[in-house]
């Protein structure tokens, strides 16, 4: 059965950063693509970017609102994915979802619980 | 604004069945596979369908989703109440390149 088991999450004050974590078991993390997918209180659903397996060549592509102030990464050798969220502002408020991206380029097919992040002064 | 355009509500009766649209472009829809999500309330979404409307594992045949041109439609026959959440399609966009969701359409069971 393929989990992903988010940590991190927390309230935070404007400016400030945080860096959210999620485990992936299952399947071969190593061969796995992975996103990160946010939801503000009341909205939609918005991607925020998604990381190739390194034999995929490992590329990183970002949504524009976040580029620059986001940063995925991942330990393979934990098979752990990363959200390092820096300069963090109030709209950034929202849940985190991290995805494991069975179909590639996109699909995603199985999620995390969610970890909510809030940003206040 | 969403780069996918869906209605904000559909409903049914217990029975009915309702059709949700999702509109896009060439660089969206257009070029790509098109993903279903279903979302309950305070719940993490799950996958509908996968690429070329093969359904995700227990996801009842009442679902079926289609593509045509730069649009997409899930249709759920048979109306449950269980079918109450929302739901948002997405796709990968060549142009942006990213994936963009549409915002999503709250299903009512009446």
């Amino acid at each position: 059965e393929v989990q992903l088991v988010q940590s991190g999450g927390g309230f935070l004050k404007p400016g400030e950063s945080l860096r959210l974590s999620c485990v992936l078991s299952g399947v071969t993390y190593s061969d796995a693509w992975m996103s990160w997918v946010r939801q503000a209180p009341g909205k939609g659903l918005e991607w925020l970017g998604r990381i190739k397996s390194k034999g995929s060549g490992g590329t990183i592509d970002y949504a524009a609102p976040v580029r620059g102030r986001f940063t995925i990464s991942r330990d393979d050798s934990k098979n752990t994915l990363f959200l390092q969220m820096n300069s963090l502002k109030t709209e950034d408020t929202a849940v985190y979802y991290c995805t494991w991206v069975e179909k590639v380029p996109s699909t995603m097919s199985s999620w995390g619980q969610g970890t909510l992040v809030t940003v206040s002064s | 604004q969403s780069v996918l355009t869906q209605p904000p509500s559909a409903s049914g009766i217990p029975g009915q069945s309702v059709t949700i649209s999702c509109s896009g472009s060439s660089s969206n829809i257009g070029s790509n596979s098109v993903d279903w999500y279903q979302q309950f309330p305070g719940a993490a979404p799950r996958l509908l369908f996968y690429p070329n409307n093969q359904r995700a594992s227990g996801v009842p045949d009442r679902f079926s989703g289609s593509k045509s041109g730069t649009s997409a439609s899930l249709a759920i026959s048979g109306l449950q109440s269980e079918d109450e959440a929302d739901y948002y399609c997405a796709a990968w966009d060549v142009r942006l390149n990213g994936y963009v969701f549409g915002a999503g359409t709250k299903v009512t069971v009446l």
